[in-house]
């Protein structure tokens, strides 16, 4: 059974570092992976999708890789801002069913 | 732009109460789903549908019945609410093939009392 894994729980950083977020998957026969935001009380926004031939996917400042192998995904995060404060999630997907992290709450400092 | 969008962003009900929520995409995807979203336990599907009329259980199915009668639209339906169902519930949806990206509604903040 597949299990994802997010670490660390949270994180915070002052304003303008560079940061990694980290997931984890036990079962590397993956479909593709999504990186996705949450900010508090509301609904998920999908940030980048990774299929599993891809080695990365890029937008904007950040940047999330796939290394299947590993059962590994990071989501990089450059120039940090207080804008970017929220919960990311990492969801597997294996059979157009999503598989979820239980999620990175991030806190950038001013 | 792909737009998911719920009936109600909050939600009061009383215990027993039949309760449902709507859930309407516009980007013509095949799959819809509902999950419920609790601290410390993450997201959890409730059910998902692949096509109009069918249905599939997801992880915690019970006390919760959906409707799909149109290609646009997913209900879920609490039959008799009760306070442990009390959550933030998300709706999604995405394309049968392709990528399977989902993606998500505002979500309903439904408080059973």
């Amino acid at each position: 059974k597949q299990e994802v894994t997010q670490i660390p729980a949270a994180l915070s950083v002052p304003e303008g570092e560079n940061l990694v977020l980290n997931c984890s998957f036990t079962d590397s026969a993956i479909y593709n992976l999504q990186w996705f935001r949450q900010d508090p009380g509301k609904g998920l926004t999908s940030l980048l999708l990774i299929q599993s031939s891809q080695r990365e996917q890029t937008s904007g400042r950040l940047n999330a890789s796939l290394d299947k192998s590993s059962g590994r995904s990071t989501l990089y995060i450059a120039a940090s801002q207080p804008g970017d404060s929220a919960t990311y999630l990492c969801a597997v997907n294996g059979n157009y069913q999503l598989i979820w992290g239980a999620g990175t709450k991030l806190i950038i400092k001013p | 732009d792909v737009k998911v969008t719920q009936s109600s962003r909050y939600l009061v009900k009383r215990t027993g109460e039949k309760v449902f929520l709507e859930c309407v995409q516009d980007m013509d995807h095949e799959n819809m789903f509902w999950y419920r979203q609790d601290p410390g336990l993450g997201l959890r599907l409730i059910y998902f549908s692949y096509d109009v009329k069918m249905k599939e259980k997801g992880d915690i199915p019970e006390g919760y019945s959906v409707s799909r009668e149109k290609k646009e639209r997913f209900s879920l339906i609490l039959e008799s609410a009760s306070t442990n169902q009390t959550s933030m519930y998300l709706c999604a949806s995405s394309f049968l093939r392709g990528t399977y990206e989902q993606y998500f509604g505002p979500g309903t903040r439904l408080t059973v009392t």
